[in-house]
């Protein structure tokens, strides 16, 4: 069965702090891994990660792959009380047995205090 | 930008009640997907459809079922509702070959009581 774990569960950080999230997965056919952001309603797409080392970056957010390790990192520096917010990493799997079903982990709540 | 559109936004039903909610993909969008989120829990694949075919199941309880029409636009019909049915439910599209085009729905929420 696919599994993505996700650490830490919670964090609660100070402004201006820089966070890491991870993700790790075991899956039987990986195509992409996925960061998304949960506020109240429907997930928010972040980045989509499937060569290992290349780092892509949105403003504070950046993120890495790394496929011998099966996990990700997420980066958030200079964290702003706006970055509080579930943070699912999901990985996708490809066809012909799944038109890219997701996998999420069980999520990181991170809340940034003023 | 046009998006996915989920109906309705909340909905409140009894035990062994009926739910169906909707859900209107991306326009071009080939595949639709269901999901279903628990309190607290991170969201568990229920089915996919691909060109109206269904194209994967995930834990779909026997109670739901779903389809796609020749609109691209889903249903999922709930039967016999149970008080753990209670959550959110989105629904994402996706054109086959854009990973990164899992666009999600703002969700149903579901609440039995």
């Amino acid at each position: 069965e696919d599994k993505v774990v996700q650490s830490p569960l919670s964090l609660v950080v100070h402004e201006g702090d820089t966070v890491t999230l991870n993700c790790s997965y075991e899956v039987t056919n990986f195509r992409s891994l996925l960061w998304y952001k949960q506020e109240k309603k429907a997930p928010t797409f972040l980045f989509m990660l499937t060569s290992s080392g290349i780092e892509k970056k949105s403003g504070r957010l950046s993120s890495i792959l790394d496929k011998k390790e099966l996990s990700s990192i997420l980066n958030i520096t200079a964290t702003q009380t706006g970055d509080s917010a579930i943070y699912l990493c999901a990985v996708g799997t490809p066809p012909p047995t799944s038109y890219g079903k997701l996998t999420f982990g069980q999520g990181t709540i991170l809340t940034v205090h003023p | 930008a046009a998006g996915v559109i989920q109906s309705p936004r909340h909905l409140i039903k009894e035990k062994r009640e009926t739910a169906t909610l909707k859900c209107y993909p991306i326009p071009r969008h080939d595949t639709v997907y269901w999901y279903q989120q628990g309190p607290g829990q991170d969201p568990q694949f229920l089915i996919s459809f691909y060109e109206k075919m269904q194209s994967d199941k995930g834990s779909i309880p026997d109670r739901f079922s779903a389809q796609q029409f020749s609109d691209y636009h889903s249903e999922l019909n709930m039967s016999s509702l149970e008080l753990g049915d209670s959550a959110l439910y989105f629904c994402a599209s996706s054109l086959i070959g854009q990973g990164a085009g899992y666009t999600f729905g703002s969700g149903t929420r579901l609440t039995v009581v």
